[in-house]
């Protein structure tokens, strides 16, 4: 199974201020199909998941330009470029490269 | 609108049994391949099935092989969880997602085994 690690697991934020993650997996997540299957997901408490990025850098519809997913291969990185009240919350990372499907442990970002 | 929304959960007793339903609208659910994913409670999330659009084909996680099953019935834009020897461990709220982008995610639909 693909391993996902995210750094940090917790990571106190200023308003304002840039704030970043780092997921790792334990193998390339580039699929034979030239894809690599790599989402960011944002979890307030008490909802499910907000998917935010899809494909290391796609950011779905509605997600602010703030967020910013980049990496290849087997290191990937989640950027907000100012960080403000509603980014609370949990990220994680997951892939959908090889089954199964795995997600990193979340990051709790808080204020 | 795209939406999913999750039944069927509820209290079990270990080796009991639970069918969990996930109704779609907003899209055609034959044109989408499917994922149920859990979340046990203060933890995170575990992805647990795929079903393609057809329903031809199927992955589950170690966790939950040869327990589980899924299904899907296209025609009433349904996504199903059969979960039967169910286990303490299986406690969790279910959500239903579309495909492996994660796009669409329900409500989520609680389970409790004990």
């Amino acid at each position: 199974d693909i391993v996902m690690t995210q750094t940090p697991l917790s990571s106190p934020v200023t308003l304002g201020q840039p704030a970043s993650i780092v997921c790792r997996s334990s193998q390339s997540l580039e699929h034979s199909d030239g894809n690599t299957y790599l989402s960011w997901l944002h979890q307030r408490p008490g909802q499910p998941p907000r998917p935010l990025i899809y494909k290391i850098s796609n950011r779905f519809s509605g997600v602010p330009d703030r967020f910013r997913g980049s990496g290849a291969g087997t290191y990937f990185t989640l950027q907000i470029s100012r960080v403000e009240a509603e980014d609370v919350g949990v990220y994680y990372c997951a892939q959908a490269t090889q089954f199964p499907w795995t997600f990193g442990q979340g990051t709790k970002v808080e204020i | 609108q795209v939406q999913l929304v999750e039944s069927g959960g509820g209290l079990v007793k270990p080796g009991g049994s639970l069918r969990l339903s996930c109704e779609a609208s907003g899209f055609a659910l034959k044109d989408y391949p499917m994922n149920w994913i859990r979340q046990a409670p203060g933890k995170g999330l575990e992805w647990i099935s795929y079903i393609s659009g057809s329903g031809g084909t199927t992955f589950y996680a170690d966790s939950v092989k040869g327990r589980f099953t899924i299904s899907r019935d296209n025609a009433k834009n349904s996504l199903f969880l059969q979960m039967d020897s169910l286990r303490v461990e299986d406690t969790a709220l279910y959500f239903c997602v579309r495909l492996r982008n994660f796009d669409s995610w329900g409500q989520g639909a609680l389970v409790t085994v004990s």
